[in-house]
């Protein structure tokens, strides 16, 4: 069993409408979550990260994390075009995440149909 | 805001050859950064951990000698793929930790993606 499970897709919904990315993992040591946007071709850049269970907003995005059930969410509302990309999740077992190992799911390549 | 350069963007080799990427902070120091591969519809592997002046840690069944990381300053790091095969290609991606906002996070290249004929 993968530590880090997510669906790859891929996921195509219309524009304006919400979307649900979701992943589950199976450590339960896994404390801090981050959500990576990955464009064609390039690095992935960091969207959000959360520590404790519940939501976290940012303008149209929002982070949602479940530690009972193991696992996580990123809601994007009013989608756009711009919004197609490949979302990853990553999840690692101490704050100092910038220099503790990152355990990524394998990316939800999303399409905004205008 | 923290930018890392990757360097060459892409690249096609003969098998046998072996090539450099390189890894740049633009505008901070980064004493640690990493290297990861990703293959196709699958996700980032952590490949190594290279520390600046130091020794890089390799994550079990990375070959030390197949993929040489050296980190000489603190601005540049660099993966060698020696003796490069066609199971090497891959996307190679490496990230340097950039501290800003109160928050430690990850800044990524934009990636190098090695075609080994």
């Amino acid at each position: 069993q993968k530590e880090v499970e997510q669906d790859p897709g891929p996921l195509s919904v219309p524009e304006g409408a919400i979307v649900s990315l979701n992943c589950t993992y199976s450590n339960s040591a896994f404390q801090y979550f981050m959500w990576y946007r990955q464009y064609s071709r390039k690095g992935p850049e960091l969207l959000m990260y959360t520590y404790s269970s519940g939501n976290k907003e940012d303008g149209r995005f929002t982070a949602q994390v479940d530690k009972s059930s193991k696992y996580i969410s990123l809601f994007i509302r009013d989608s756009q075009p711009s919004d197609s990309a490949t979302y990853l999740c990553a999840m690692s077992v101490r704050s100092n995440f910038g220099n503790e190992k990152l355990t990524f799911g394998t990316g939800t390549r999303l399409t905004i149909i205008p | 805001g923290a930018v890392v350069s990757q360097h060459p963007s892409w690249v096609i080799c003969k098998s046998g050859t072996s090539v450099k990427i390189e890894c740049r902070s633009l505008d901070f120091q980064a004493t640690t950064m990493f290297w990861y591969r990703q293959f196709p519809k699958q996700s980032l592997m952590l490949m190594a951990t290279s520390n600046e002046g130091s020794k890089a840690t390799y994550e079990q069944g990375v070959e030390k000698d197949k993929f040489l990381i050296n980190h000489a300053s603190l601005t540049l790091s660099t993966l060698t793929v020696t003796s490069a095969h066609p199971e090497d290609s891959s996307f190679y991606i490496c990230s340097a930790r950039a501290t800003g906002a109160g928050a430690n996070v990850l800044t990524f290249g934009a990636g190098s993606r090695l075609t080994v004929l």
